[in-house]
């Protein structure tokens, strides 16, 4: 069965720290990987990933593929308060027409003042 | 150019009731699709549209149906509510260019509560 694991589960750093969420993969015909981060109510789109070994970045946030070992990082560098969220990995497949997203079950992060 | 909105953004059933809830994609967006998330099961995809047909579904029970109109709004049914149906229901929308599906942007969702 497919699947999307994302480690760690949860997370309390302090403001300024460096975080590294992991989101791994397993699906028969991977087409792209996305980020979302979600604080109340909708997931908002950060990134999405198609290619391996190349850097997606915004502001403080980067995001790298690795399709070889099917693995996605999110790094948040010099972390704030406001970034303090559930950060969702989601894959989607190729073979299906239209689109459809398996999500892991999230990292939530809490950032400390 | 507004958001996806999605209404009521709360509503509470009993058990065996029926509900409707609604979406309007972010204008020019032909895709809809419906995910419900639950803090135990997380976010799961229920199923999409495009061009007023469901192209793809998730593993949901026959209770769950959907359906979209011409301008793309799109509608979700859940039938004989269980209390295990209470969620978030998040639709999400997007572009679509030719055979390529563009990336999926949320709306605020749908809380319902059964009880």
């Amino acid at each position: 069965e497919d699947k999307v694991v994302q480690s760690p589960l949860s997370l309390v750093v302090h403001e300024g720290d460096t975080v590294t969420l992991n989101c791994s993969y397993e699906v028969t015909n991977f087409r792209s990987l996305l980020w979302y981060k979600q604080e109340k109510k909708a997931p908002t789109f950060l990134f999405m990933l198609t290619s391996s070994g190349i850097e997606k970045k915004s502001g403080r946030l980067s995001s790298i593929l690795d399709k070889k070992e099917l693995f996605s990082i999110l790094n948040i560098t010099a972390t704030q308060t406001g970034d303090s969220a559930v950060y969702l990995c989601a894959v989607e497949e190729w073979g299906n027409a239209g689109n459809m997203l398996t999500f892991g079950g999230g990292t939530r992060l809490m950032v400390k003042p | 150019k507004a958001g996806v909105t999605q209404t009521p953004r709360y509503l509470i059933k009993t058990r065996g009731q029926q509900v409707t809830l609604s979406c309007s994609p972010i204008s020019g967006h032909r895709s809809v699709s419906w995910y419900q998330q639950t803090p135990g099961q997380g976010l799961q995809f229920l199923f999409e549209y495009f061009s007023e047909t469901q192209r793809n579904k998730g593993n949901f029970p026959g209770r769950f149906s959907g359906r979209q109109f011409s301008n793309s709004r799109s509608e979700m049914n859940v039938s004989t509510l269980e209390l295990g149906d209470s969620a978030l229901y998040l639709c999400a929308s997007s572009l679509v260019r030719g055979d390529s599906t563009d990336t999926q942007y949320f709306g605020p969702g749908t809380r319902l509560t059964v009880l």
